[in-house]
């Protein structure tokens, strides 16, 4: 299994330039989420689809939208990015851990920098 | 509003001591806490849940307590080792068919050999 993947590894952009980050689970997971990270102010949700073909919106979600493919993916896109943008972007999938309960696997992330 | 607070930015102990990090939180009944380990450049990975009528959880040198009336965890790392320097996450969820998490802003630990 390789997980949750994310592609681009990292991307930089101009402000007003439009992108989409990509998200694929392997997991078989209904739930799959959208987090940005900076410094200084930790994981912050943008959008999560807690099913395939609904989406809803997070904590952050402005200047963001998103688009669940199917049940495997799971899109974020920037249509005008700004420098206030520039972030780690991470996807992350919820499943059943063995004797645990309910949690996240995360991807590797996507580093973007707006200039 | 929801507001999660871990009580350092860094923290910094010496090799074979127990690490013990804080999380705090305000206006959330949770039905479970869990902690996530960072490495730098890399996504967060789940170590430990605990549920809301749960006092203690272990996993090998990991130890997790949950108190709801002090509205707190406490996250330990028995004899610590250099291995162990890492960011720490304390996520909070308050359940439903989402499994939507709130998470603090973490804690540097770094292990000093």
């Amino acid at each position: 299994n390789a997980g949750v993947t994310q592609t681009p590894k990292f991307q930089v952009l101009k402000t007003g330039q439009s992108m989409t980050l990509q998200c694929a689970q392997d997991m078989n997971h209904n739930s799959m989420y959208w987090y940005r990270q900076d410094p200084g102010m930790g994981l912050r949700l943008i959008y999560y689809s807690a099913s395939e073909g609904t989406t809803d919106k997070g904590e952050v979600p402005n200047g963001y939208n998103v688009s669940r493919l199917n049940k495997r993916e799971f899109s974020l896109r920037l249509e005008s990015a700004a420098p206030s943008q520039t972030s780690v972007y991470f996807c992350a999938s919820n499943g059943k851990t063995s004797g645990t309960g309910e949690t996240q696997y995360f991807g590797p992330g996507t580093r973007l920098l707006v200039l | 509003s929801q507001k999660i607070e871990q009580n350092s930015e860094a923290l910094n102990i010496q090799e074979g001591k127990t690490a013990t990090l804080t999380c705090n939180y305000t206006n959330y009944s949770p039905a479970y806490l869990q902690w996530y380990r960072q490495d730098p450049g890399r996504g967060p990975v789940f170590l430990l849940l605990i549920r809301e009528n749960e006092k203690e959880k272990r996993k090998e040198r990991l130890k997790v307590t949950f108190d709801t009336t002090l509205k707190q965890s406490l996250f330990h790392i028995t004899a610590s080792q250099p291995a162990d320097s890492a960011t720490y996450l304390c996520a909070l969820s308050s359940g439903g068919s989402n499994y939507k998490l709130t998470f603090g802003k973490g804690t540097l630990l770094t292990v000093n050999p």
